[in-house]
């Protein structure tokens, strides 16, 4: 079945701990992103990669780290540096950047 | 680097109306405008995109419409179904802010019967 993997889809975490969101996409997309959803303000990217080994800073970037070893997988760190971690957080990728972006199913994350 | 924004941001239709739901955008150089469909606890989905080299798209009940000089384009849904009912996003990216997708805010549809 072909797409893009998002895990776990809940994940709770105890302040001042790092955790990392896996997504995994078997499309051949050269590019992947990470966005954040909070309630009433869409979708904020957090990272972005056109290819691999190479990323960029999205809006939101502070407090979050990625790598892009892989053509295929994405992962994101959230480290305790972000302030407030608790959020839904969405995976994408496409063919490039400036083509329709396919998404995981997300990760609802929770910091207690 | 390009902004978005999408009004309104709640949206309340009968069932058979039409709704429309407007963005506008920054960066000139921007020159692909999705749209996407995101339904309650489901991940966002590509409804209908526009290029900036088209002024008017549609499929089926679903339009979009661009005007690259006032920089705004619009989501159209005629005869509208309770099915419709979801948030949708806007979108814009081109050769500016590094081509990265940059979404507006969202607009959570209602159709009532």
């Amino acid at each position: 079945d072909g797409g893009i993997t998002q895990s776990p889809k809940y994940l709770f975490r105890k302040e001042g701990q790092n955790v990392t969101l896996s997504c995994e996409q078997n499309l051949n997309h050269d590019a992947m992103y990470w966005y954040r959803q909070d309630p009433g303000q869409g979708l904020r990217l957090i990272y972005y990669s056109q290819i691999v080994n190479d990323f960029q800073k999205g809006d939101i970037a502070e407090g979050y780290s990625v790598s892009r070893e892989k053509k295929e997988s994405f992962p994101l760190t959230v480290t305790s540096a972000q302030k407030n971690p608790t959020a839904f957080y969405l995976c994408a990728s496409s063919i490039n950047l400036n083509t329709e972006a396919f998404f995981g199913q997300g990760t609802r994350l929770t910091v207690v | 680097g390009e902004n978005v924004e999408q009004h309104p941001s709640t949206l309340s239709v009968q069932e058979g109306d039409s709704a429309v739901i407007k963005c506008t955008y920054s960066d000139s150089a921007s020159n692909y405008f999705p749209w996407y469909k995101q339904e309650l606890g489901k991940r966002p989905q590509l409804i209908i995109d526009i290029r900036s080299n088209v002024g008017e798209k549609k499929d089926q009940r679903i339009a979009v419409t661009l005007n690259k000089t006032a920089k705004h384009f619009s989501l159209h849904i005629t005869e509208t179904q309770p099915e419709d009912s979801a948030v949708y996003f806007c979108a814009a990216s081109g050769a500016g802010g590094g081509n990265k997708l940059t979404f507006g805010t969202g607009t959570q549809l209602k159709v009532e019967l």
